[in-house]
């Protein structure tokens, strides 16, 4: 009965490098979401995606960020260029198809990036 | 104003205690409200989930909704230490983002 996985769960990159981060959904499952958690701040929701969709990216930054959800494989949340602001938790959550679906999301357990 | 506030506490309280977490909204347009647990370091964990107004019971725990007073509140009776954890309330409309609170730091002592 495998959840949300996440890999890595740590990831250290240095400023101007890529970060790539994982996130295979409960098996099933075809939606799939990121969200980043700051020190002291709530989860903020970055994007939705459906397997080869974007659906809602209202949350990303507008620059050196992309996400992907393809047909086959993990979704995949891309930093490039790194900078120090970026240093935060990201989680991924799923959930299933069907009505309010969008509603009941399962979580992983998060990447933690931290860029020197 | 914030969509959603939540006092972050921290909340202490002593074992066996019944636990009340608040969370207020500003828009009248949410219909989902949920409560996640999160431990130190974990990724949060569903607990609640609750469609419109009204009250939801899960063993000790149960979730209320008040869409009349834009609040929503979740309920821990007989607390335990394993209950200490950070609890995060979350609300949305229909195909819409959830929009998470900042959440409330629970402490329960033996």
């Amino acid at each position: 009965n495998a959840g949300v996985m996440q890999n890595p769960r740590h990831l250290v990159r240095r400023r101007g490098q890529e970060a790539r981060l994982r996130c295979s959904p409960v098996k099933g499952h075809s939606h799939a979401y990121w969200y980043r958690q700051l020190p002291e701040e709530g989860l903020k929701f970055m994007v939705y995606l459906q397997k080869e969709n974007i659906i809602d990216e209202s949350g990303m930054p507008k620059e050196r960020f992309s996400a992907e959800f393809p047909k086959e494989g993990p979704s995949i949340l891309r930093i490039q260029q790194v900078v120090r602001g970026d240093s935060a938790a990201y989680f991924c959550a799923s959930s299933p198809t069907g009505q309010g679906a969008q509603e009941t999301q399962y979580f992983g357990p998060g990447t933690r990036l931290l860029v020197l | 104003q914030k969509e959603v506030e939540q006092d972050p506490g921290p909340l202490s309280v002593p074992e066996g205690a019944i636990v009340s977490l608040n969370c207020t909204y500003s828009n009248s347009a949410f219909q989902y409200f949920m409560w996640y647990r999160q431990y130190s370091r974990k990724g949060p964990e569903l607990l609640m989930y609750t469609y419109s107004s009204g009250n939801k019971e899960d063993g000790r725990f149960t979730a209320q909704v008040d869409k009349s007073s834009k609040y929503i509140s979740l309920f821990i009776r007989d607390s335990q230490p394993s209950d200490s954890a950070t609890y995060l309330c979350a609300m949305s409309q229909a195909g819409t983002a959830l929009i998470f609170g900042k959440g409330t730091t629970l402490s329960v002592s033996s």
